[in-house]
């Protein structure tokens, strides 16, 4: 079964420096890998997604993630934290009629 | 709308009771995602709606749990003799054709069994 693994569940970075969420996917077959961001008391937002072509995907607000087949990756970065980022983070990949998620990464932003 | 909506958005019940959990998909999409989302065990799949097949339950916890959906777009996913480990809120997701597509969440129906 296809399966994703986050690490470290909550992130703190200063505004202005880099975010960098880590995603790891085990698939048996070619994946097709998903961030989403849920914000408190709300339901999830894609930020981006991979299925094939180009492995760099660029996504809203200013994120971007790198599928790296080779290392099993699909890490989350941002150059430039803002506080608005302030959210949690899940990783998915499909498979087996569903998205498998990780478990998440709660991100704090430190002015 | 042009979102997923989802009610109640919070349902407080007593150990025992049954609930009903409704969702409303995006129009036009045929695939129908129910989630559960709970501390320490975070975002697992419950059950999969796609046109007219079988929906796929492999994701139910126990036989209290049930889902249907009618006409091919509400949704409504009931719990039975509801217990506290029920807990948790509920995440329907809705996407155009299938499990390749972007899926797309509703708010959320929180539930609290006392």
């Amino acid at each position: 079964a296809q399966s994703v693994t986050q690490l470290g569940s909550h992130v703190s970075v200063s505004e202005g420096a880099l975010v960098l969420l880590r995603c790891n996917y085990s698939s048996s077959v070619p994946p097709y890998l998903f961030w989403y961001v849920q914000y408190p008391n709300q339901g999830l937002q894609l930020l981006l997604k991979y299925t094939t072509g180009a492995t760099l995907v660029k996504g809203i607000n200013g994120f971007e993630a790198e599928f790296k087949k080779s290392e099993t990756s699909f890490h989350l970065t941002k150059p430039s934290a803002h506080m608005s980022d302030a959210a949690e983070y899940f990783c998915a990949v499909t498979g087996d009629n569903r998205l498998a998620f990780g478990k998440g990464n709660q991100v704090v932003v430190i002015p | 709308g042009a979102g997923v909506s989802q009610s109640p958005s919070n349902k407080v019940t007593e150990k025992g009771k049954d609930v009903e959990l409704r969702c409303d998909p995006i129009s036009g999409h045929t695939a129908l995602y129910w989630y559960r989302q709970s501390l320490g065990q975070g975002l697992e799949f419950l059950i999969y709606f796609q046109g007219n097949s079988a929906p796929d339950k492999s994701g139910l916890p126990s036989d209290r749990f049930s889902a249907e959906r009618t006409g091919g777009s509400v949704s409504t996913l009931t719990i039975q003799r509801t217990q506290q480990e029920d807990s948790a809120v509920y995440l329907c997701a809705s996407s155009l054709l299938g499990l390749d597509e972007t899926q797309y969440f509703g708010p959320g129906t929180r539930l609290l069994v006392l």
